[in-house]
């Protein structure tokens, strides 16, 4: 079965870091974008980041430009969103999905959740 | 960046409607083009890609059309399961890959 499984969030203080993990499973990821998305509590969708196969090329949201890192592990199947300097703005749910580029995002985590709040 | 608008933001319609949702682009993006849903709780699911391309396993009441900068999502007969928001997105040019605002479709 195709499946994205998101894991690492939690509470964090302004300031702080987390590190999100994405684990794939039922297809292979090296023949795949991928993208974490994110939504707010009550609001819309967000791109945040996005890599390409190989990890060589990463693309992000301005707003997290410089304090968050994407980055894959192919050999293990997994993808990372590593977040810095966090800001209460940065607090949502966190999704990693896969990304056909053109075709759109296909395939979705269940999200996991980061809040950042003193 | 190109920006995304939707509209109208929400809509209530009855099962059995004719559902018509637009998505405007701020420049061109030729048909690269997305459609999502998403319940309550849940994540959102791919329901049209390339403007037009129906994904796998979704049912064919939805459909899509446009190109350029003008595009829409018609919900040909609205079923209990439909009530949900629905998001366009542009991949034509990156980054971002920029999501429209959203369109909320409720029972009325």
């Amino acid at each position: 079965e195709v499946q994205l499984e998101e894991s690492g969030g939690g509470l964090v203080q302004p300031g702080g870091s987390l590190r999100l993990s994405c684990a794939v499973s039922g297809f292979i990821s090296t023949d795949y974008w991928m993208t974490w998305v994110r939504q707010a509590p009550g609001k819309g969708l967000e791109w945040v980041a996005n890599i390409n196969q190989d990890g060589s090329d990463k693309y992000y949201v301005d707003s997290v430009r410089g304090r968050f890192t994407m980055s894959r592990d192919n050999a293990k199947n997994s993808l990372y969103l590593q977040m810095n300097s966090l800001r209460a703005e940065d607090t949502a749910l966190y999704y990693c999905a896969r990304n056909r580029r053109l075709s759109g995002m296909d395939v979705w985590g269940q999200g996991t959740t980061v809040t950042v709040s003193s | 960046d190109i920006q995304m608008t939707q509209s109208p933001s929400s809509v209530s319609a009855s099962v059995g409607d004719r559902v018509t949702i637009t998505c405007r682009a701020s420049q061109g993006i030729s048909s690269w083009l997305a459609w999502y849903q998403q319940k309550p709780g849940k994540a959102p699911k791919l329901l049209i890609y390339a403007a037009s391309s129906l994904q796998s396993g979704v049912p064919s009441r939805f459909s899509g059309s446009g190109s350029g900068t003008d595009f829409t999502l018609t919900i040909s007969s609205l079923q209990p399961e439909d009530f949900a928001t629905y998001y366009c997105q542009q991949a034509n040019t990156f980054p971002p890959f920029t999501f429209g605002p959203g369109t909320k479709v409720d029972i009325k």
